[in-house]
């Protein structure tokens, strides 16, 4: 059966700090794979979305980047981060839209 | 699309009622849609999922309905417990690309 991992569960980090997330699945190969950001009591907000190696779109300009180095890792990153980046990060994959997705357990990042 | 910025409405129950969350979803191209739950501090997990051929699909105490003529989606939740507290998101496949377009969500509060 296909898993997703995600970490870490919870990270608190300085105004200016980089940051590194990590989403990997197993059980299932050339996954879509998503990031999405969710502010405290809202809605989930799509930061970027991969359909395979090296293809990265990009949902809304920020202070964030995404990366895919192998086929079932996906990478959130900043080098330098700010108190407005603060959220709970939510990794995704999908066999494709018609199939729904399935989430990780997320990260809650707060900046100070 | 995605309703972000919004606060999120709230439906308060009363335990052992039944709960029925309503989602307005906008793309009539959409054919497949889905309701997740997101518990305090967890990932969105999957519920229950229908497809554009049916109108009504039964889970456990969980009923999804589709009208798609007015494009109306609602999640029914059968003698609703504590442990349904949560924030309730509907999803659709409609738009161009590999990504499912999610409702605003909906927090589900049950008083015991």
């Amino acid at each position: 059966s296909q898993t997703i991992h995600q970490w870490p569960a919870t990270l608190v980090q300085p105004v200016g700090s980089p940051l590194s997330l990590e989403c990997t699945v197993e059980g299932t190969s050339n996954p879509n794979l998503y990031w999405y950001r969710q502010a405290a009591g809202r809605g989930l907000q799509l930061l970027f979305y991969s359909v395979g190696i090296g293809q990265i779109s990009s949902e809304v300009p920020q202070n964030l980047s995404a990366s895919r180095p192998q086929d079932r890792q996906f990478i959130l990153s900043s080098k330098k981060l700010l108190l407005s980046d603060s959220g709970f990060y939510l990794c995704a994959w999908s066999k494709g839209k018609d199939y729904g997705y399935t989430f990780g357990s997320g990260t809650r990042l707060t900046v100070v | 699309g995605e309703s972000v910025g919004l606060h999120l409405p709230t439906l308060s129950v009363q335990e052992g009622d039944n709960s029925i969350i309503n989602c307005a979803y906008s793309n009539s191209a959409s054919d497949y849609f889905i309701w997740y739950k997101q518990e305090s501090g967890k990932g969105p997990q999957f519920i229950i999922d229908i497809r554009s051929n049916m109108d009504k699909r039964q889970g456990q105490r969980v009923t999804v309905l589709l009208n798609k003529t007015v494009k109306h989606l609602s999640l029914q939740i059968a003698a609703t417990q504590p442990g349904d507290s949560a924030v309730y998101f509907c999803a659709e496949n409609g738009d161009a690309g590999n990504m499912l377009t999610f409702g605003g969500g909906t927090r589900l509060m049950v008083k015991p």
